[in-house]
């Protein structure tokens, strides 16, 4: 069984700039998740899809970062314009529903000059 | 409210030495505990959970108890390899809010 898998796995980009992170999760699972994850920082959760549903995106900053996931599959997330603080490892999970074990991607490490 | 405290790293053990990473965390309620294990360039994995107080996960040869009385999740290991290291992640789950809330992680190395 394939697990998540997130792309690109890198991304250096100009502040200002736009950026945008793809996420396939797990095949028929319904929640998705998008985490930051700090350098020497646990994740942070952003955004949680219940299918097509943005059930808690509460910790999204909103000003500059969006979400998608159309047709409750592949998910998106996107930041624009970047600024030099958002330079982190952006993780996508999902789970079979919100009460089962939740499965990483390797994440997408982002770096703004 | 909800928080995991871990002991800070990074932790530097030779082969074969006993590990213990230690975890505490504050919730209300009943939370899930579970340690992850993050290997460089991958993502998170989950390495062993326990759902309720005294349960015991286990896992290649790792173990953690879930103490209430102490709020503590502290993992262990009898006898560590290189190939255990890696980042561990302590974290909590509540089913109110369904959110995951981690620690900080613990570098852990292990040299021959």
């Amino acid at each position: 069984e394939a697990g998540v898998v997130q792309s690109p796995r890198y991304k250096i980009i100009e502040k200002k700039q736009p950026v945008a992170f793809w996420c396939n999760p797990i095949s028929g699972h319904n929640t998705l998740y998008w985490y930051l994850q700090n350098l020497g920082q646990g994740p942070e959760l952003l955004i949680r899809y219940e299918n097509e549903e943005a059930v808690d995106d509460s910790q999204l900053p909103k000003d500059r970062f969006s979400a998608e996931r159309l047709k409750g599959v592949d998910s998106t997330l996107k930041i624009q314009p970047a600024e030099l603080g958002d330079s982190a490892v952006y993780l996508c999970a999902s789970s079979l529903t919100q009460a089962h074990e939740q499965f990483f991607g390797p994440g997408t490490r982002l770096t703004v000059l | 409210g909800n928080s995991v405290t871990q002991m800070e790293g990074p932790v530097t053990l030779s082969e074969e030495a006993f590990l213990t990473i230690n975890c505490t965390y504050t919730a209300t309620g009943y939370p899930s505990l579970f340690w992850y294990v993050q290997y460089p360039g991958e993502g998170l994995q989950l390495l062993l959970k326990a759902t309720k107080a005294d349960d015991k996960g286990s896992n290649k040869g790792f173990e953690a108890t879930y103490r209430k009385e102490t709020t503590s999740f502290h993992l262990e290991k009898g006898s560590v390899q290189v190939s255990d290291s890696a980042v561990y992640f302590c974290a909590l789950f509540r089913n109110t809010g369904n959110q995951f809330y981690f620690g900080t992680g613990t570098s852990l190395t292990v040299i021959p």
